[in-house]
């Protein structure tokens, strides 16, 4: 079975702090993602990474940066956590050529005080 | 603009039903769509995925691909009350991996 792993599944912050959410997964899958879900808003991307050190944005990626030093590793720093980045966070992971299934972490609960 | 749209319900379906979710989208280069569901306060988690046009059955979930109109259905038979849940229609493009996530539509089934 894949599993991909967040390292919380809750998580409090002030505003301005510096915030690191990681995320692991054991299939060696060449693709990560980065989403956060919000009421009416579905899931939207933020950053993505095809392989290690390369990284894209996505959709809504201001604010907001990735690290993808391992395969199996990917973070996303808030550089400075503001109130509107209360959310859910969650990761996902594809492998690279097998039609694009994306299989998800637990999420994390982020709220920014 | 949305690329993939769905009715965010929620729909109602007695127990025992068939459970019929639409997904409709604008990209005419997408070429496979996974349906996902996810239970509240919960990630989510895939149920199936369709390439071809026509229907894929798996189970009690049957998806229905028409690309000449450009309309993803999934269809739930026997509906139960642990059906409950919002599913997420989601399309991919090209040979990147990026998939773009309807906003779901809420399942409901009553007792």
């Amino acid at each position: 079975d894949v599993k991909v792993t967040q390292s919380s599944r809750y998580l409090v912050k002030r505003t301005g702090e510096k915030v690191f959410l990681e995320c692991v997964q054991d299939m060696d899958h060449e693709n990560m993602f980065w989403y956060r879900q919000d009421p009416g808003l579905g899931l939207r991307l933020i950053y993505f990474s095809y392989d290690v050190k390369m990284k894209e944005k996505g959709d809504i990626p201001e604010g907001y940066s990735v690290s993808r030093e391992k395969k199996e590793r990917f973070s996303l720093i808030l550089e400075s956590a503001s109130t509107n980045q209360t959310s859910m966070y969650l990761c996902a992971s594809s492998p690279g050529t097998l039609g694009g299934t994306q299989y998800f972490g637990p999420g994390t609960r982020l709220l920014v005080l | 603009q949305k690329e993939v749209e769905q009715n965010s319900g929620p729909l109602s379906v007695p127990e025992g039903a068939i459970a019929s979710l639409n997904c409709t989208y604008s990209d005419r280069g997408s070429q496979s769509f996974f349906w996902y569901r996810q239970y509240s306060g919960k990630s989510p988690e895939l149920i199936m995925f369709i390439y071809s046009n026509g229907d894929k059955e798996d189970g009690r979930f049957t998806a229905q691909l028409n690309k000449a109109s450009q309309y993803v259905s999934l269809l739930i038979r026997d509906s139960q009350p642990s059906d409950s849940a919002t599913y997420l229609c989601a399309g991919k493009t090209g040979t990147a991996s990026k998939l773009t996530f309807g906003t779901g539509t809420r399942l409901q089934v009553t007792l």
